[in-house]
């Protein structure tokens, strides 16, 4: 149980589009997903945190009109990056949170590799 | 402010001998403690945790050391085995409920 699933696992664009990123809850209700960035050789980032049906809260330095999470519903959250940069290339991973979790428990999915040209 | 540190970037460790991955934290605030695995294009899988009200949790071949005073942990894996190789996470877990990872630890056991 607790699977979280990231689509696409790979995704290249061209600078100034958007990408969406969607992020999965396979087996369980998440109430609270989380979406990360992990540059090379570094640690995984907090960007934000979504609960269900609310607006997500960043953390801070994350531009929040830039990377834009919708939390829809309880299987299902999605980042989507806005006029893509070339310094938004990353790692991306989320990590989900259920209702019956305890607050230390958070599920991550396989992350997106994002690779903007 | 990298309040969760991993100093050693790699580590090699015979196959059968101990591997003991190290992680310093620096917010005292922390309360909770969790060790994640990772394979490259994969998102971490948890593997171990404990609480600052414990010095010591094992669970198979893994224990987990919390010395808070010193605001240091590790992580011991004996005996290594080879499917051990990944990136090893530290991370910590404040009021705030949020997972502050360390730079991780690239272990690889050999043969």
């Amino acid at each position: 149980g607790a699977v979280v699933s990231q689509h696409p696992s790979r995704v290249i664009c061209k600078s100034g589009t958007s990408v969406k990123i969607e992020c999965r809850s396979l087996d369980f209700q998440a109430t609270t997903m989380f979406w990360y960035r992990q540059f090379p050789k570094q640690s995984l980032m907090l960007m934000a945190t979504s609960n269900e049906g609310s607006k997500a809260t960043y953390e801070q330095g994350v531009e929040k009109d830039k990377f834009l999470i919708n939390h829809a519903s309880l299987t299902l959250s999605t980042l989507t990056v806005t006029s893509a940069h070339p310094e938004d290339s990353s790692f991306y991973i989320c990590s989900a949170r259920g209702s019956a979790s305890s607050y230390n428990e958070q599920f991550f999915g396989p992350g997106t590799r994002l690779t903007v040209l | 402010d990298q309040q969760v540190k991993q100093n050693s970037p790699s580590l090699s460790v015979q196959e059968g001998r101990i591997s003991i991955l190290n992680c310093d934290y620096t917010n005292s605030m922390f309360d909770y403690f969790l060790w994640y695995k990772k394979y490259p294009a994969e998102g971490p899988t948890f593997l171990i945790s404990i609480s600052s009200i414990k010095d010591k949790n094992e669970d198979g071949r893994f224990t987990v050391f919390l010395n808070k005073s010193a605001k240091h942990l590790s992580l011991h894996i004996v005996p290594s085995q080879p499917g051990d190789s990944a990136v090893y996470f530290c991370a910590a877990l404040g009021g705030a409920q949020k997972l502050v990872f360390g730079q991780g630890t690239r272990l690889t056991i050999n043969p």
